[in-house]
């Protein structure tokens, strides 16, 4: 079975540094990639996603991340965080054989301070 | 088009009572698909339903049911509700179970409140 950690259950940053939340995730057969947000109060928002094809992914807020096969690793990276991007950020995996069931991780907690 | 939506936003019940949520998916989407958020975790699987039948289950036991009807909306029974139940409850839908680019929307979720 899948399983996904997310090393840091949270990451304080100030506003317009970078940021790197790892996820790493552990399965027997190939996977997809999906990293979701969760804004206060609120259910998930799809940010990004890896299914197949150039392993670094864009999301339209700036965010990236790449898919690393041998680390088993799809970190999530911004270059310059702004205070809206204070959320919880969840890591997914769904592996091509388990239907749409996805795995998530615990989740990091992201705060950006002024 | 519309998202996926869920109600009631918040519920609150005591212990041994049932609870009903309901969900009703995106527009052309058939998949619906049933996560437990408790606090400071991430959600987990309970079921999914494609075309009406039950066609996945994580680690939960039977007295988590649900139902999805033909225009595809969804619900989720509880029965016997535990304190640890309390927990938000997350509705994605899909366009349909095996493509490898189906993708999940999620809904904002009821949270419930077991006391």
């Amino acid at each position: 079975a899948q399983s996904v950690t997310q090393l840091d259950s949270q990451v304080p940053v100030f506003e317009e540094a970078p940021v790197e939340l790892r996820c790493n995730y552990s399965s027997s057969v190939s996977v997809y990639l999906f990293w979701y947000v969760q804004y206060p109060n609120q259910g998930l928002q799809l940010l990004l996603k890896y299914l197949s094809g150039s392993t670094l992914v864009e999301s339209i807020n700036g965010f990236e991340a790449e898919f690393n096969k041998s680390q088993t690793s799809f970190h999530l990276r911004k270059p310059s965080v702004h205070i809206s991007d204070t959320a919880e950020y969840f890591c997914a995996v769904r592996e091509n054989n388990a239907g749409n069931m996805l795995t998530f991780g615990g989740g990091t907690r992201l705060m950006v301070k002024p | 088009e519309t998202g996926v939506t869920q109600s009631p936003t918040h519920l609150i019940k005591t212990r041994g009572q049932q609870v009903t949520l309901r969900c009703s998916s995106q527009s052309g989407h058939n998949t619906v698909s049933w996560y437990q958020q408790a606090l400071g975790q991430g959600p987990q699987f309970i079921f999914q339903y494609y075309r009406e039948e039950e066609n996945g289950r994580g680690n939960f036991p039977p007295r988590f049911s649900g139902l999805q009807f033909p225009n595809y909306s969804s619900e989720l029974n509880v029965n016997a509700l535990e304190l640890d139940d309390s927990a938000l409850y997350l509705c994605a839908s899909s366009l349909g179970s095996g493509s490898s680019t189906d993708t999940q929307y999620f809904g904002p979720g009821t949270r419930l409140t077991v006391l």
